[in-house]
C-alpha cells in the first residue's frame, strides 16, 4: 500500500521568503510522485510531478521539488513567496505502472503574510 | 478540451433525500475516479473506473454510495439517502492509460445535507 505524510497542515511564511512544504511518501515500488495546489472552491491543479527522470523536478509558478529515496522525500519549496501563492498543497503518489490512483496527503495550507 | 466537468457545482438537498452527482471526463481518458474532500479525512478515493469498469470500489463508505459509468463520456455518484455527514465536496478526475501519469480534477460539487 502506498501512503503520503505531509508534516504541517498550516504553514504560514512572509511574502519574499522561502516556501517549504514537506512530503513524505511510503511505497513499495518504485513510486509517482505529485504536487498539486487548490485554490479556494476549485479543483486540483497540477504543480509538478516525479516520473522517474530527473530527481530535481521543476514546475509552474517558480515551484521545486526534489526526489530523495534515501529519505523517502518530496519536498516543494519556492524561493520567494508570493501572496497569490496562498493556496492548500497535496502532496500524491502513485505506482510507477501508472495503474493505479493517486493517493494524497492530508494537505497544507500555505498562508502568505505581507 | 473543456477539461473534466462537474454537475452541479453547488447541491444543498435535505437529509434522507437522493444525490446524484455528475462527471464528464476528459475525452480519450480510461480512467475516471471519484474522490472526497472534507476537513477530517482530506481527500479519499470513493471509486474508480478503467474503461467502464469499475476496478476498485473499497473506498465507497456505505451501500447508500453507488456509482455508474455508462459509457466513456459520463459518470454518476448517488447517494441514497443523504445524511448530513455525506456533506462533503466531491471531486471527478481522469487520466489517460498512457502517457501524462497525472489526474485531472473537476471543480467538484459541494454536497451540503441538512
Amino acid at each position: 500500500a502506498q501512503s503520503v505524510t505531509q508534516l504541517g497542515s498550516h504553514v504560514s511564511v512572509s511574502e519574499g521568503a522561502l516556501v517549504l512544504l514537506r512530503c513524505n511518501y511510503s511505497s513499495s515500488v518504485p513510486p509517482y510522485l505529485f504536487w498539486y495546489v487548490q485554490y479556494p472552491n476549485q479543483g486540483l491543479q497540477l504543480l509538478l510531478k516525479y516520473t522517474s527522470a530527473a530527481t530535481l523536478v521543476k514546475g509552474i509558478n517558480g515551484f521545486e521539488a526534489e526526489f530523495k529515496k534515501s529519505e523517502t522525500s518530496f519536498h516543494l519549496t519556492k524561493p520567494s513567496a508570493h501572496m497569490s501563492d496562498a493556496a492548500e498543497y497535496f502532496c500524491a503518489v502513485s505506482e510507477s505502472s501508472g495503474n493505479t490512483p493517486l493517493v494524497f496527503g492530508k494537505g497544507t495550507r500555505l498562508s502568505v503574510i505581507a | 478540451d473543456a477539461g473534466v466537468i462537474q454537475s452541479p457545482r453547488h447541491e444543498v438537498t435535505e437529509m434522507g433525500q437522493e444525490v446524484t452527482l455528475r462527471c464528464k471526463p476528459i475525452s480519450g481518458h480510461d480512467y475516471l475516479f471519484w474522490y472526497r474532500q472534507t476537513m477530517m479525512r482530506g481527500l479519499e478515493l470513493l471509486i474508480y473506473f478503467n474503461n467502464n469498469v469499475p476496478i476498485d470500489d473499497s473506498g465507497m463508505p456505505e451501500d447508500r454510495f453507488s456509482a455508474k459509468m455508462p459509457n466513456a463520456s459520463f459518470s454518476t455518484l448517488k447517494i441514497q439517502p443523504s445524511e448530513p455527514r455525506d456533506s462533503a465536496v466531491y471531486f471527478c478526475a481522469s487520466r489517460p492509460s498512457t502517457g501524462n501519469t497525472e489526474a485531472f480534477f473537476g471543480q467538484g460539487t459541494r454536497l451540503t445535507v441538512v
